[in-house]
């Protein structure tokens, strides 16, 4: 089964929203939370990735929320573009060790 | 900047053929990986190999075989090809085992595997 349950499986968001894709663990042992991004026909990519010494980490226009007491981390896309359309995909390792993704979200955002 | 180069893009195999796929990287990574993606299943790890000379099982490996042949390629075989082994077929490599904070999977584009 897998260790890391994303939802939602997908989302359509207007230009200028911010959808936000969710991922929950059980594994307290995780340490290191990154996000992959996937255009179609490509292979995914690194977007960001959190450590769970810190809340919340932003870059450009993307933030991870890391909650680690309910042990929930988030993306959220801000002012979303239609060039974000893509699967989003949330992973876990413990000490640096077999990344486990989640299931992945496909995002469109509409012009 | 070629980056993973995966050899095949597309193949359609009928059940009990084998097949191999290629994978190339020239970034010099140690580590290199193999994880097929199916729909709502994400991405699952069949084989890697965390440095040259080295492999180990992920999580599906039933069906399929690996060959490190040296730093830069990884190969995966499917011996004799079954309709549950449709899906796209991604390699990955990184400088450091696993993707670990500041040594991201780098992936190739994909092959797109069909058994009939």
């Amino acid at each position: 089964q897998q260790q890391v349950k994303q939802s939602p499986q997908s989302l359509i968001v207007q230009k200028g929203g911010i959808p936000i894709i969710n991922c929950a663990y059980e594994n307290t042992a995780f340490d290191y939370f990154p996000w992959y991004q996937q255009f179609p026909g490509k292979g995914p990519a690194l977007l960001i990735a959190i450590r769970p010494d810190v809340s919340e980490k932003k870059e450009g226009r993307f933030t991870i929320s890391f909650n680690k007491s309910a042990k929930q981390f988030s993306l959220h896309i801000m002012d979303s573009q239609p060039g974000d359309s893509a699967t989003y995909f949330c992973a876990a390792s413990i000490n640096d060790y077999k990344l486990s993704f989640g299931a992945g979200t496909t995002v469109t955002v509409r012009a | 900047n070629a980056g993973v180069t995966q050899t095949p893009k597309f193949q359609v195999l009928k059940t009990g053929q084998s097949m191999t796929l290629q994978c190339a990287q020239d970034m010099n990574h140690n580590s290199m990986y193999w994880y097929r993606q199916d729909p709502g299943m994400g991405l699952r790890l069949i084989y890697y190999s965390a440095s040259e000379g080295t492999t180990d099982k992920g999580e599906v490996p039933n069906g399929y075989n690996v060959s490190r042949l040296n730093k830069r390629e990884f190969s995966l075989r499917l011996e004799s090809a079954a309709p549950s082994q449709t899906s796209v077929y991604f390699c990955a490599s990184s400088e450091r085992a696993w993707g670990a904070y500041n040594s991201p999977l780098h992936f190739g584009n994909g092959t797109r595997l069909t058994v009939t």
